[in-house]
């Protein structure tokens, strides 16, 4: 049972243009959102994070969105640049537990 | 500050052996958690330690992955007679648990282990 969803194994972007990254999840408990990028042979980064009270949450080029209606986060990232060439994880977590929940994560490429 | 360590950074192992994983935490962090991530998967949750409480071993695999904290700080991983499936890479993250659920890991660079 994938309690957190990202339904996009890859996607690819021309540098300079918007990355949208899209999650979704089935838990109406989790309450805190999180992504983390990973590259090759490195273990993963935190990125930025959301609470549930908030619907958007700004860092730089980063931007992510959640519409808890629909249980769906995404990550805006503008402008893409190469380095942000990764694998984007999506987390989700709620305050009476001890887990975060991994998504399968979405691979990014940016082409020059 | 130094950050997540795990040793080794790459085992090779053949099928029958048992293995063992470390992981040191960020010093004071009370939660521990452990991943596998095998090739074109995602992170899979193995094991979880928060300070002195029982830990949630819900995610191991079988009864031959086990693991201890011991004084609340180095995480070791074992597996048991080694299966080929279990090839991944392992990742040992640690948090500074806090009340209300925002909670950022910290991932350490992982064991690659490849079992022949």
């Amino acid at each position: 049972d994938q309690q957190v969803k990202q339904n996009s194994p890859s996607l690819s972007v021309q540098e300079g243009r918007i990355s949208i990254l899209n999650c979704d999840y089935t838990n109406s408990m989790f309450d805190y959102f999180l992504w983390y990028k990973k590259y090759p042979a490195e273990g993963p980064t935190f990125l930025i994070s959301i609470s549930s009270i908030k619907d958007k949450n700004e860092d730089g080029r980063f931007t992510v969105f959640l519409n808890k209606s629909a249980k769906h986060l995404s990550l805006h990232i503008v402008p893409s640049q190469p380095g942000d060439s990764a694998v984007y994880f999506c987390a989700a977590s709620w305050s009476g537990g001890f887990k975060t929940i991994f998504g399968a994560g979405t691979r990014l490429f940016v082409k020059a | 500050g130094a950050g997540v360590s795990q040793s080794p950074s790459n085992k090779v192992t053949e099928k029958g052996k048992d293995v063992e994983l470390r992981c040191d935490p960020i010093s004071g962090h009370t939660a521990l958690y452990w991943y596998r991530q095998s090739l074109g998967q995602g992170l899979e949750f193995l094991i979880y330690f928060q300070g002195n409480s029982a830990p949630d071993k819900s995610g191991l695999p079988s009864d031959r992955f086990s693991a201890e904290r011991t004084g609340g700080s180095v995480s070791t991983l074992t597996i048991q007679r080694t299966q080929q499936e279990d090839s991944a890479v392992y990742l040992c993250a640690s948090s500074l648990w806090l009340t209300g659920g925002e909670e950022t890991q910290y991932f350490g660079p992982g064991t690659r282990l490849l079992v022949l």
